[in-house]
């Protein structure tokens, strides 16, 4: 039982290029997010899924895409970096849905982007 | 909207301080409340919860208590280690809503 876990650990892109943050989960939680972490101001949520083939905007959406084709995955694309969009990026899941469930929340290991 | 509010730190401790960590809350209803850390260069751990008003959560010595009546729930371990130094958030969320994190605090613990 692997957790989440995300990839790649760390990237440098330059300004305008595009990637996907990779992230999957083995513990078949219906509940997938992911966040930014920036220094003095928490994890802000981009963008949710409430389960496969639904997913939601969260406080800081823009310039992101993800989908949810399977419980598993939960890709964050970045559609042309931005070097405001440097940070530390985290995946999450938990079981359970929006409206219910559990509240603890697991957490992959981090990507440390940069963008120049 | 939902906010929490937390010391920012960075907060320096010598092995076997007292340690606490303030954090105070703004949300309509209900909320649970939780504190995280994260361990230099990995993701956020769970470290305690607390479901409604004057339960108290505990792990690994650290305590944590919900008064709803002063919109609180401080962190706090009688005697620190190295190894507790870490990231440690305050977060809340409401039924039917998504976490909401506050900032983080910093903890540095001097041998």
């Amino acid at each position: 039982n692997a957790g989440v876990t995300q990839t790649p650990k760390f990237q440098v892109l330059k300004t305008g290029q595009s990637m996907t943050l990779q992230c999957a989960q083995d513990m078949n939680h219906e509940y997938m997010s992911w966040y930014r972490q920036d220094p003095g101001m928490g994890l802000r949520l981009i963008h949710y899924s409430v389960g496969a083939g639904i997913t939601d905007q969260g406080e800081v959406p823009n310039g992101y895409n993800v989908s949810r084709s399977t419980t598993e995955d939960f890709p964050l694309r970045l559609l042309s970096a931005a070097p405001s969009q440097t940070s530390v990026y985290f995946c999450a899941s938990r079981p359970g849905t929006l409206s219910g469930g559990p509240d603890t929340q697991y957490f992959g290991p981090g990507t440390r982007l940069t963008v120049l | 909207g939902d906010s929490v509010t937390q010391m920012e730190g960075p907060v320096t401790l010598s092995e076997e301080a007292f340690l606490t960590i303030n954090c105070t809350y703004t949300a309509t209803g209900y909320p649970s409340l939780f504190w995280y850390v994260q361990y230099p260069g990995e993701g956020l751990q769970l470290l305690l919860k607390a479901t409604k008003a004057d339960d108290k959560g505990s792990n690994k010595g650290f305590e944590a208590t919900y008064r709803k009546e002063t919109t609180s729930f401080h962190l706090e371990k009688g005697s620190v280690q190295v190894s507790d130094s870490a990231v440690y958030f305050c977060a809340l969320r409401n039924y039917g809503q998504n976490f909401v994190f506050g900032p983080g605090t910093r903890l540095s613990v001097l041998p």
